[in-house]
Order: structure tokens, then sequence, then C-alpha cells
């Protein structure tokens, strides 16, 4: 069975500052990793989505790199910002509709 | 953009009543899911469905049943809804094949609280 870890559980860092957020994984014969945000009470909102085949996904800010012969994959966020305040959850699937999510990594960028 | 929208965002409910939430997603995806989301437990999956009529049970289906009767729309019910049911629900939807090829697009959350 899969198992996802993102550590730490928290991260408090001032504005400005690059965050660097972990996911390892245990099995790495993924299809594909997708990683999402989520502010309080909120659902979850998908920020990249990296195909088994990709080494890595940009979109602004946000990178995310996939390494499946090590079972990880990190997500830079570049200039952090005090709105990139929130719950950052990855999740690995296996092609069998059951996605993998990690407990997440909550953010606070303080102003 | 993906949408994906359920009918209430919060609901209170006394124990022992049928309790329906209620999702459509406006982008032609096969799949859809229920997830509930409790703080320590993260994510679990309660079903999902593939196609029109069909469903899957996910790790929790204990005490929920679903409907899928089209395409865009995909229903959790709780048939007699009990105080370990206060919960988020969260339902989600994904296409197959492409570049976004399974790519999951969530909801905003159902907050139930059943007294």
């Amino acid at each position: 069975k899969q198992e996802v870890t993102q550590i730490p559980a928290a991260l408090s860092v001032p504005e400005g500052e690059n965050l660097v957020l972990n996911c390892s994984f245990t099995d790495s014969a993924i299809y594909n990793l997708q990683w999402f945000r989520q502010d309080p009470g909120k659902g979850l909102t998908s920020l990249l989505l990296i195909q088994s085949s990709q080494r890595e996904q940009t979109s602004g800010r946000l990178n995310a790199s996939l390494d499946k012969s090590s079972g990880r994959s990190t997500l830079y966020i570049a200039a952090s910002q005090p709105g990139d305040s929130a719950t950052y959850l990855c999740a690995c699937d296996s092609n069998d509709y059951k996605l993998s999510f990690g407990a997440g990594t909550t953010v606070t960028v303080r102003a | 953009d993906v949408k994906v929208t359920q009918s209430s965002r919060y609901l209170v409910k006394r124990t022992g009543e049928k309790v329906f939430l209620e999702c459509v997603q406006d982008m032609d995806h096969e799949n859809m899911f229920w997830y509930r989301q409790d703080p320590g437990l993260g994510l679990r999956l309660i079903y999902f469905s593939y196609d029109v009529k069909m469903k899957e049970k996910g790790d929790i289906p204990e005490g929920y049943s679903v409907s899928r009767e089209k395409k865009e729309r995909f229903s959790l019910i709780l048939e007699s809804a009990s105080t370990n049911q206060t919960s988020m629900y969260l339902c989600a939807s994904s296409g197959q094949g492409g570049d976004s090829g399974g790519e999951l697009f969530f909801g905003e959350g159902s907050r139930l609280t059943v007294l």
C-alpha cells in the first residue's frame, strides 16, 4: 500500500523567503503526483500535476520536481507572500482511482 | 476553468435523518469521488464512480451510499446520519487521458454536523 509522508508538518517563514516543501512516497510505480493547496475550511485547489514521465512542472512562482527512483517530490515556492499561507498536500495516483494523500504541511508566511 | 459545485456548504442534521450531499461538475469528467476529511485522519475515500451508474467502494464506505444517474452529478447519501459522520465532505472529479489526465479537481466542501 502506498504511504505518502510530508515533513515538516508545519513551517513558518518570513515574507520573501523561498519555500521548499517535501513529499515522499513508498511505491515508485505511480501514474502521476499532484500538489494541492487548502485554505482553512475550504476544498483543495490543484496547483501542479506531474505525470510519471515528467521530472518537473512549473506554474508562475511554483515549481514541482519528481524523482520516482528515490520516491520524492519537492514543491518550491519562490519569494513567498503572506497569501501563500495555507496547507499544502501532495497525492500519488497509482492508476487505480485511489489517490494516496499526505497529511500536508501547514505554511505560515510572516509579513 | 473546471468547476465542481457542492450544493451545501454547511448542514446541520439530527441523528437518524437521511442526508443527501449533491455534487455537480461541468467538465464532462468520467471519474467522480467522495472524500471525508477529519483532523488527524486526513482525506479518506468513501466512494468513487468511473462512469454513469457505476460505483466502487473506497476505504470507508460503511454508512454511506452513492448515486450517479447522470455523468455530471454524483450524490452521497447518509441513510441514517450518526454523530460520527460529522465531518467535512469533499467531492472531486477527474478526466482520463491527455496532458491533464488524472488531474483531480475538488469542490468547496460541505461541512456536516450531526447532532
